[in-house]
């Protein structure tokens, strides 16, 4: 069974750096990209940043890029998400997500990120 | 920028059939897969259609999914209305190697 886990959430203060870690399992991690898409309280899904199955291609929304890192460590079924410079609409829950043609989105279950004061 | 746009809700009766629209901003929406995705109140989003029309095992073959070229939209149909399909709906495609959301389509099962 695919599991995704996610982990590393919490509350930062404003311009604040969190690392999100989504463990995977139940499928073979390196043979797949993965992405990581944020909620805000009361609103819609929004695309957060994408990295290949080997690591070396990345991609980031521009709403977030600069201030995100997106990474893997392949040898341990990790996806990261490094964030830095942390502001109140960055406040969300953070889903890591698996997804190839011709296969179904996979979701975890989120990691609620709260920055405040 | 390739945008998604889906009415903000819809209703019907249970027993009954809606469908959830879902426009391109620009070029084909057929030459990009379109996903669907079911979000319930406190739970994560779940796949009920991948690639256009594909339904995940365990989804119900009351949902199903379409592309209509001539409108450039996509399309999302409940056929036989249940209470539990009372959710969030979210489109999904892509912009080269992005994910475009729409805004989501709040489905109220009278």
């Amino acid at each position: 069974e695919v599991q995704l886990v996610e982990s590393g959430g919490g509350l930062v203060q404003p311009g604040g750096s969190l690392k999100l870690s989504c463990a995977a399992s139940g499928f073979t991690f390196s043979d797949y990209a993965m992405t990581w898409v944020r909620q805000a309280p009361g609103k819609g899904l929004e695309w957060v940043s994408s990295i290949s199955g080997s690591g070396t291609r990345t991609y980031y929304a521009d709403s977030m890029e600069g201030r995100l890192t997106i990474s893997r460590d392949n040898s341990k079924n990790t996806l990261f998400l490094q964030m830095r410079g942390l502001r109140g609409d960055d406040t969300a829950l953070y889903y890591c997500t698996k997804k190839d043609r011709w296969e179904p989105t996979t979701w975890g279950q989120g990691t609620l990120v709260t920055v405040s004061s | 920028n390739f945008m998604l746009t889906q009415p903000h809700s819809v209703s019907g009766s249970p027993g009954k059939t809606v469908t959830i629209s879902c426009t391109g901003s620009s070029g084909s929406i057929a030459s990009k897969y379109v996903q669907w995705y079911q979000q319930r109140p406190g739970s994560a989003p779940t796949t009920v259609i991948f690639e256009d029309s594909q339904r995940p095992s365990g989804v119900p073959d009351r949902f199903s999914g379409s592309i209509d070229s001539s409108s450039n939209s996509a399309s999302l149909t409940i056929s036989g209305l249940k209470t539990e399909d009372e959710a969030d709906y979210y489109c999904q495609s892509y912009d080269n190697s992005d994910w475009v959301f729409g805004g989501g389509t709040k489905l109220t099962v009278l």
